[in-house]
């Protein structure tokens, strides 16, 4: 079965840069994605096909990918992007969806 | 505005089924292909099953295959999980999630819209 490999933890102190990595062998061939998700929310987009951050999310969300890791950057962190954080593919034919195993972003 | 609700969570035994719904809102339902996503206790958040827009195309989790069938009811703005031969590593919180781009058949997408999810527990 296909994995997504995330860091379970990430901690950056406000106004830093917080970097989450997503590794997965299909990663050159096809999108991530990724979701912030907050206790007791559910989890929303906050970047679509590696790099495109959707309407309404924060320009301090920037996405790249590059051979089998994708990452997710959030600039200038602040105490409201605590949250848990998850990238999503496929496998390599694209038929499977997969989801990494999150990973847990504390603002210090 | 686009609303997305699940219903049919519940606490049963292992072996038993149960049957999830997810009523949507504020969008063409039938242009859009529909997930379930799952999130466990500890694990995160897997990936259960999706449908295209015009249900040609369906795929299930190697954890549920054989277990759980999912349907759409495009007159209904509606979406269905009936999971049957319930195991205790099923308890999780079930979400329903829009697929983002309209009229694909592949699973290859982002989910733009989710609902707040209904709870499954599977216990003796």
């Amino acid at each position: 079965s296909y994995e997504l490999t995330q860091p379970p933890s990430v901690s950056v102190s406000p106004g830093q840069t917080a970097r989450i990595t997503c590794s997965g062998d299909a990663l050159p061939k096809h999108y991530a994605y990724w979701y912030q998700q907050k206790a007791g929310q559910a989890p929303m987009l906050v970047m679509n096909e590696d790099s495109e951050r959707p309407s309404g999310i924060s320009d301090r969300f920037s996405g790249s990918s590059s051979g089998t890791t994708a990452t997710l950057t959030i600039s200038g962190v602040q105490a409201e992007d605590e949250a848990d954080y998850y990238c999503q593919s496929a496998d390599s034919s694209g038929t499977y969806v997969f989801f990494g195993g999150g990973t847990k972003l504390t603002v210090l | 505005e686009v609303q997305l609700v699940e219903s049919g969570g519940g606490l049963v035994q292992p072996g038993m089924s149960l049957r999830l719904s997810c009523v949507t809102s504020g969008f063409i339902f039938e242009d859009y292909g529909m997930h379930w996503v799952r999130r466990t206790p500890g694990k995160g958040l897997e990936w259960v099953s999706g449908m295209s827009w015009n249900s040609g195309r369906i795929e299930y989790a190697d954890s549920v295959k054989g277990r759980f069938t999912i349907s759409r009811d495009n007159a209904k703005n509606s979406m269905y999980l009936q999971m049957n031969s319930l195991r205790p590593e099923d308890t999780a919180l079930y979400y329903c999630a829009k697929g983002m781009d309209p009229g694909e058949t592949t699973m290859l997408y982002g989910f733009d819209m989710w609902g707040q999810g209904t709870m499954v527990t599977v216990s003796s």
